[in-house]
């Protein structure tokens, strides 16, 4: 049973507009959804984190979103540029350290 | 930062010989790993959480007598990968928490991840 959900296998944008990531979870106990980074053959790379008591995390170009009452996170990134293309994994954190990953999103920043 | 490391990050080997993989946490004690596993285009599936000193937990699904873990110490983590076919080739990950007192933000830090390829 996939707890995380990411609908949006890929995502195309242009370099300096915006790109927006959603996921949806069904586990109201998630204390901390992340969000990652990866590339083939590598592991994740940490890039933004939100506690389940928040619902806004800013950090530079990378901004995460939460509503609980919709159990949907979004990441926004602004301006977006050649070097996040990649795959991105949103992640949810149980109190007991587990993540349950989405499926993934690959994002391609066109020139 | 905290950094997790695993070793080795390319292995081929023969159907029916077992195969190790190393975790280390490099500069924290780790008393809970993590072990996920990743198949070509899909997501991070966690396999099982090791646990310094004691007994490994499975996740539903995860063969303990294939996927075998052991906890030697606060810095140390190894899957054995025993018997392996040519099913068992996955790219396999590691991830480590110093604690939340050390990582407000709740991350895991995970390794570089190991490519196993069974002929």
């Amino acid at each position: 049973d996939q707890q995380v959900k990411q609908n949006s296998p890929s995502l195309s944008v242009q370099e300096g507009r915006i790109s927006i990531l959603n996921c949806d979870y069904t586990n109201s106990m998630f204390d901390y959804f992340l969000w990652y980074k990866k590339y083939p053959a590598e592991g994740p790379t940490f890039l933004i984190s939100i506690s389940s008591i928040k619902d806004k995390n800013e950090d530079g170009r990378f901004t995460v979103f939460l509503n609980k009452s919709a159990k949907h996170l979004s990441l926004h990134i602004v301006p977006s540029q050649p070097g996040d293309s990649a795959v991105y994994f949103c992640a949810a954190r149980s109190n007991d350290y587990k993540l349950s990953f989405g499926a993934g999103t690959t994002v391609t920043v066109r020139a | 930062g905290a950094v997790v490391s695993q070793h080795p990050s390319r292995v081929i080997c023969k159907s029916g010989t077992s195969v190790k993989i190393e975790c280390r946490s490099l500069d924290f004690q780790a008393t809970t790993m993590f072990w996920y596993r990743q198949f070509p285009k899909q997501s991070l599936m966690l396999m099982a959480t090791s646990n310094e000193g004691s007994k490994a937990t499975y996740e539903q699904g995860v063969e303990k007598d294939k996927f075998l873990i052991n906890h030697a110490s606060l810095t140390l983590s190894t899957l054995t990968v025993t018997s392996a076919h040519p099913e068992d080739s996955s790219f396999y990950i590691c991830s480590a928490s110093p604690g939340q007192s050390l990582m407000p933000t709740g991350e895991l830090f995970f390794g570089e991840g190991s490519r196993l390829t069974v002929l």
